[in-house]
């Protein structure tokens, strides 16, 4: 059974660090794209960054540019999202999910919370 | 960025009836070089993630019901629930996958029962 399981969130300070992180199962991680996807409280999906299959291309959307870094491991089958110089309207549900363009399996997200 | 709008926002259908809603994409999604619509539907009920019901515009993800189909080309699409089920009651969401990133969504439709 294909498994992605998101963790790290947590209440952070603006300005602060937080670093996501995601475990798959179930399916050849190495082969596949994987993507990290948000909701702020109450709104509608944004598409945050994608990573391919061996970390070389990489690309994110302009409001994180410069701030968050994906990367991943395949031989621990994980996605990481570290998080840096945190905003409040970074505030969201964040998905691990599995894909490049259309998702097919989703993480059932954690919660980051920018706040003093 | 494609800015992608669905409407209604909101939308109100009696069990067993049809429900469509609309996305429509500021720039064309279709790929010239495989003829392909790089749009995806969601679905999103309450505290769960989404799930994937439509990609490349009209396939069905697999174990998805045939009451949902998805339609449409170029700029202009639409997802069509053929009778509604009181376990359809969710969010819905386009998304397109065109070119480069970022990948964006529309704001979402809200389907209830009348």
């Amino acid at each position: 059974e294909v498994q992605v399981v998101d963790s790290g969130g947590g209440l952070v300070q603006p300005g602060g660090s937080l670093r996501l992180s995601c475990a798959a199962s179930g399916f050849t991680y190495s082969s596949y794209w994987m993507t990290w996807v948000r909701q702020a409280p109450g709104k509608g999906l944004e598409w945050v960054a994608y990573i391919n299959q061996d970390g070389n291309e990489k690309d994110y959307v302009d409001s994180v540019k410069g701030r968050f870094t994906i990367s991943r491991d395949n031989a621990k089958n994980s996605l990481y999202l570290q998080m840096n110089s945190l905003r409040a309207e970074d505030t969201a549900v964040y998905y691990c999910a599995r894909g490049w363009g259309h998702i097919d399996y989703w993480g059932q997200g954690t919660l980051v919370t920018v706040s003093s | 960025d494609i800015v992608m709008t669905q409407s209604p926002d909101s939308l109100a259908v009696s069990l067993g009836e049809r429900a469509t809603i609309n996305c429509k994409s500021s720039q064309s999604v279709l790929n010239s070089s495989d003829t392909k619509n790089y749009l995806a539907w969601y679905q999103q009920k309450p505290g769960q993630p989404p799930k994937l019901l439509i990609y490349w515009a009209s396939t069905r993800e697999s174990g998805v019901p045939d009451r949902f189909s998805g339609s449409g080309s170029g700029t202009d699409f639409t997802l069509t629930i053929s009778s509604l089920q009181a376990e359809d009651v969710a969010v819905y969401y386009c998304q397109q996958y065109c070119d480069t990133p970022p990948y964006t969504f529309g704001q979402g439709t809200k389907l209830e029962i009348k």
